[in-house]
């Protein structure tokens, strides 16, 4: 199982400064990762696959990179409706596995 | 537009039994694989099922292996969830998502249903 760890797990920002998100895979996922965002009592909403490729009706802020095992979510300049939690997904192999998550919340 | 729609949660006792369902709406739900992933309260995201477009391939998650079966009526546009055996720890929403195309992850997700083992 490809154990996916993200870091840090709560992110304080304030609005209008950058976020940098990490996520590691224990073993090479190559470019098969996803993020998705997560507000309270809503379903995660799908930001990133490819590793890179902004989903459709995303944001330009948002923006994803890397391959192999390390990769990064950055928000250029959060906004108020950014405060959330945000989920990466590997699916290069079964089982399907997700990271811890990161919250990030207004400093 | 995209709709799922989840049903059949609710209390059930431990080692009780739950069928989920989830109505699809806006796609054609018959080219699209699909996937249960399920959220304990507080919790993080966790896989559980995935089932391809022509249901012959189906994954689960160790955890719920052999007590949950994922299936889909392509000619009713739903997806199922047959829980069995159910631990405390099943707890959960439980969320229908849409594949993105042949892509094991999901560009939709319903709004979920609720899950609760408890005595």
């Amino acid at each position: 199982e490809i154990v996916m760890t993200q870091s840090p797990a709560t992110l304080s920002v304030s609005p209008g400064e950058r976020a940098t998100l990490s996520c590691r895979a224990s073993q090479s996922v190559s470019s098969n990762l996803a993020w998705y965002q997560q507000k309270p009592g809503q379903a995660p909403r799908l930001l990133i696959y490819g590793a890179s490729t902004r989903a459709t009706g995303i944001p330009a802020r948002f923006s994803g990179s890397g391959s192999g095992t390390e990769f990064t979510l950055t928000i250029s300049s959060l906004q108020s409706e950014d405060f959330a939690v945000y989920y990466c997904q590997q699916y290069t192999s079964w089982p399907l596995t997700f990271g811890g998550g990161t919250k990030v919340e207004i400093k | 537009e995209v709709q799922l729609l989840e049903s059949g949660g609710g209390l059930v006792q431990p080692g009780g039994s739950l069928r989920l369902s989830c109505a699809a709406s806006g796609f054609t739900f018959s080219s699209y694989d699909m996937t249960w992933v399920r959220q304990a309260p507080g919790k993080g995201l966790e896989w559980v099922s995935s089932i391809n477009t022509r249901t012959d391939g189906t994954r689960y998650a160790d955890s719920v292996k052999g007590r949950f079966t994922i299936s889909r009526d392509n000619s009713k546009n739903t997806l199922y969830l047959q829980m069995s055996s159910l631990r405390a720890e099943d707890t959960a929403v439980y969320y229908c998502a849409k594949s993105y195309n042949s892509y094991w992850f999901s560009s939709d997700w319903g709004r979920g249903t609720l899950v609760t083992v408890s005595s």
